[in-house]
């Protein structure tokens, strides 16, 4: 079964610093892999997407995603935080086959300090 | 463009009251779908309709939840009766067209269900 795992609760990391968010996923065959961005009272955000083709991926909001097949990795990272990117962000990962539902990672929260 | 559109934003129900929620798709999204959000993890899919059918309700308790998307645009989800467990997020999403299984999922801002 398809699944994706987000080993981090949370991430702190001070502001202007680079923050990177970590997602492992597990499928049988290609995998399409999704962030998103959720902040308080609000529902999920699109980042970015990975579908195929340059395993760096580019989204909104200055983030950016490296997907890594050997690794099964795709995390995501930010050149330089800032205290609004402090949200729960999710990984998720997208059946290949079957269904078309999203299976989401459990979230990791970014808290940014200024 | 207006995004997915979802109401109430919050509801607050005594358990074993019916509750119902109502959520309007980006416009031409032939795809929807309803999540449940628990507290500290992450959307777990409900249904999903392709047009007014719905292709996947696999995890859909169907005691209790029902759906509907009668003309293929808005849609809306039941419980009856709530249980104290059901108290969660109830999030809508739509995409284009789910066949490329490529297409982005948008996500509305979710209904927050207290049942007491």
């Amino acid at each position: 079964a398809q699944s994706v795992a987000q080993p981090e609760d949370q991430v702190n990391v001070a502001e202007g610093n680079p923050l990177t968010v970590k997602c492992t996923y597990s499928v049988s065959g290609n995998p399409y892999l999704f962030w998103y961005v959720q902040y308080p009272n609000r529902g999920l955000q699109f980042l970015l997407k990975y579908i195929t083709g340059d395993n760096l991926v580019k989204g909104s909001y200055g983030f950016e995603a490296e997907f890594n097949k050997s690794q099964t990795s795709f995390h995501l990272k930010k050149p330089s935080a800032l205290v609004s990117d402090s949200a729960l962000y999710f990984c998720a990962v997208r059946e290949s086959y079957n269904t078309d539902k999203l299976i989401f990672g459990t979230g990791t929260r970014l808290q940014v300090f200024p | 463009e207006a995004g997915v559109v979802q109401s109430p934003r919050y509801k607050i129900i005594e358990k074993k009251q019916p509750v119902a929620f109502w959520c309007n798709p980006i416009s031409g999204h032939n795809t929807l779908y309803w999540y449940l959000q628990n507290l500290g993890q992450g959307p777990e899919l409900l249904i999903r309709y392709e047009n007014e059918e719905a292709v996947d309700d696999s995890q859909l308790p169907k005691d209790r939840f029902s759906a509907e998307r009668l003309k293929g645009v808005d849609s809306t989800l039941k419980i009856q009766p709530a249980e104290l467990g059901d108290s969660a997020v109830y999030l809508c999403a739509s995409s284009p067209d789910s066949i490329s299984r490529t297409d982005t999922q948008y996500f509305g801002p979710g209904t927050r269900l207290t049942v007491l």
